[in-house]
């Protein structure tokens, strides 16, 4: 069966410092990978989303940048993390482009 | 691009009664439409989904929804609500194979 991890589960970090977030998937192959961000009473901002290795597609402009140096990985970044990135990180897998499979999610917060 | 409007934020329902929730998408063409569910310190998960064929559909938990083209809508309904129904329900509609686009939510509180 499929799973899907990420890590760390809660994160607090200066302004300023760099950020990685790291989500993995087993048990499926080239699944489409997605980050969001979920804000209280805002719900569900996709940030970026990936078809396939090295191909990354961003929907908003931000601070954050995303990768996929794997086939099963999908990182989210920052170089310099901002007081309004703070929040909900989601990572999910959907293949074929159906139904999405979430992970826990990292919680971030920036002091 | 596509939106995705669910008009209530927070609804507030004794067991037992009746559940219906608003969804409305702006997108003239073809959709697969989704709810997903997340619980209390629970991951995010597919409640139901609506790809062509029959526009009532059945999920888990005697959930339902109807999609009507004609109003683009996708309404998520439950005859009867119970207390573990408690959760935020999420309305999502996707039209290319890339991505789907999210409502922001609707809060569930059933009082038993």
């Amino acid at each position: 069966s499929q799973t899907i991890h990420q890590w760390p589960a809660t994160l607090v970090q200066p302004v300023g410092s760099p950020l990685s977030l790291e989500c993995t998937v087993e048990g499926t192959s080239n699944p489409n990978l997605y980050w969001y961000r979920q804000a209280a009473g805002r719900g569900l901002q996709l940030l970026f989303y990936s078809v396939g290795i090295g191909q990354i597609s961003s929907e908003v402009p931000q601070n954050l940048s995303a990768s996929r140096p794997q086939d099963r990985q999908f990182i989210l970044s920052s170089k310099k993390l901002l007081l309004s990135d703070s929040g909900f990180y989601l990572c999910a897998w959907a293949q074929g482009g159906e139904t999405q499979y979430f992970g826990p999610g990292t919680r971030l917060l920036v002091l | 691009a596509q939106s995705v409007s669910q008009h209530n934020h927070h609804v507030i329902l004794s067991e037992a009664a009746s559940l219906e929730l608003g969804c409305n998408y702006s997108y003239g063409g073809t959709v697969n439409l989704f709810w997903y569910v997340q619980y209390p310190g629970q991951h995010l998960q597919l409640l139901l989904k609506y790809f062509s064929g029959d526009p009532l559909v059945k999920g888990i938990k005697g959930f339902e929804a109807e999609f009507i083209k004609s109003k683009f809508s996708f309404n998520l309904r439950k005859p009867s609500v119970q207390w573990s129904d408690t959760a935020e329900y999420f309305c999502a509609v996707k039209v290319n194979a890339g991505k789907s686009t999210f409502g922001d939510g609707t809060t569930l509180t059933v009082k038993p």
